[in-house]
């Protein structure tokens, strides 16, 4: 079964340095996620991606975030100045349709550690 | 805006005990879709099961079964005969078209006992 893919699994970055984690969705999916959990809590909405531009971001997502889709394949969220509470499990997610009950499925998840 | 509360911050049970996990949301949206995550100690988030918010009608697959009432708002999933490979947290999500994206509870860590 086609599955969502992120590298690397786990990043550990000195806080103010910039990281770009990377996701691999489904192939025939349209629509692509980026959420994030801080440890023991509850899975947060970031940002939302389709046809190439972003459709939706949280508050959380300010302007030290950013998502690009640079191919087909890939799609990337950077972070350009990494504070202390950046530090949380990103999960990449990607669904064929979107106001469907097409579910969103999730990458096994991008631990970020910023010392 | 959307909100989705489980109450049930852990639930503990003995293997083959049925189990029920809770949960209710909150939209102004007509048409919204409803969902129940797994998560596993390992921490990947695993998709179980999915509801439209038209239709009402309950469904069971294996040993998962769940509940969906409008009129409570109330979407809850039941684990039938729990494992131990069952223990992990369960997130209760929601979509709608309004705001494109996933509202997730706070989850229930559910640990089943040998």
């Amino acid at each position: 079964e086609p599955e969502v893919t992120q590298t690397p699994s786990h990043q550990v970055t000195q806080m103010g340095q910039e990281v770009i984690l990377r996701c691999v969705p489904i192939s025939n999916h349209l629509y692509f996620y980026w959420y994030r959990q801080i440890l023991g809590q509850k899975v947060e909405f970031l940002v939302s991606f389709y046809n190439n531009e972003i459709s939706e971001k949280s508050e959380i997502f300010d302007d030290q975030f950013s998502v690009e889709r640079p191919d087909g394949s890939n799609f990337t969220l950077k972070i350009r100045s990494t504070k202390l509470e950046d530090s949380a499990m990103y999960f990449c997610a990607s669904t064929k349709r979107e106001y469907s009950n097409q579910p969103q499925h999730f990458g096994d998840g991008t631990r970020l550690s910023i010392l | 805006a959307q909100k989705v509360t489980q109450a049930q911050t852990e639930i503990s049970v003995v293997e083959k005990e049925d189990v029920t996990l809770d949960c209710v949301y909150e939209t102004r949206d007509t048409t919204y879709y409803l969902f129940w995550y797994k998560q596993p100690p390992s921490g990947e988030l695993v998709f179980l099961i999915r509801r439209n918010s038209f239709d009402e009608q309950n469904e069971i697959s294996g040993r998962y079964s769940w509940n969906f009432q409008k009129s409570t708002s109330s979407f809850n999933f039941t684990i039938t005969a729990s494992q131990v490979v069952d223990s992990a947290v369960y997130f209760c999500a929601l979509f709608v078209g309004s705001a494109r994206q996933l509202t997730f509870g706070s989850g229930t860590q559910l640990t089943v006992l040998p």
